[in-house]
């Protein structure tokens, strides 16, 4: 039961922001949105969460519209080891014995 | 310490082999996790360990075999595999069953023959 809708795929020119698109639209007012990546042949890797605000930190942005029902991850001068899936992922903020489930993702190449 | 360390990185097996993967953490980390990934697929979760304690398993078939012998390491002991079983393994861990902070090992490619 998917509760997030992504893009499959984007490309990216190296040294520009990349905008990772993410809807959301029956999230509930207890639940996070979180961001995970992965690089080819390695494990996912936690880039960031958010509840309602703007988030950020070293490695990216996180926008959440004012209705909370979409997202968007921004890598603010993309690399070309940017290059990964990038799973939006709705969780409550207190998940007990909800553990973490992956959608589709979008697959981000990151072009010279 | 802020990894989550799986051996062995690859591995092959015969069908009527026994093997064993290993993950072992050192965060303090009481959830751990096993998820399962076949190519161009997401990671799909097979196995939740909480304080040491089996709480979930997403009717994994019984060849597939999870151990938590102690905090810090989680087992997946494999027996009678499938080729089909073909995948990257991936362990998890987070703070408890409810934190959403997961740290993942880099996965086991395992190959069945």
């Amino acid at each position: 039961d998917a509760k997030t809708t992504q893009p499959t795929s984007m490309d990216c020119a190296e040294g520009r922001a990349a905008n990772l698109p993410c809807n959301h639209s029956t999230i509930s007012g207890n639940e996070y949105v979180y961001w995970y990546r992965q690089i080819h042949s390695q494990g996912p890797q936690y880039i960031i969460h958010g509840l309602k605000n703007n988030e950020t930190n070293e490695m990216a942005s996180l926008i959440i519209t004012e209705d909370r029902k979409s997202s968007t991850l921004i890598l603010p001068h993309a690399t070309l080891r940017d290059t990964a899936v990038y799973y939006c992922i709705v969780r409550p903020i207190f998940s007990g014995n909800t553990p973490l489930v992956f959608g589709k993702g979008t697959r981000l190449s990151v072009i010279a | 310490d802020t990894e989550v360390t799986q051996t062995p990185k690859h591995l092959v097996m015969g069908m009527t082999n026994k093997k064993s993967l290993k993950c072992e953490q050192h965060m303090g980390h009481r959830a751990m996790y096993w998820y399962k990934q076949k190519a161009k697929k997401p990671p799909e979760l097979m196995f939740v360990y909480s304080y040491e304690k089996l709480s979930i398993n997403e009717s994994v078939p019984s060849r597939f075999s999870p151990e938590c012998p102690n905090s810090s390491l989680l087992n997946l002991h494999l027996h009678a595999l499938q080729p089909e079983d073909s995948a990257l393994y991936l362990c998890a861990s987070s703070p408890d069953q409810g934190a959403g902070g997961y740290t993942f090992g880099s996965g086991t490619r395992l190959t069945v023959v």
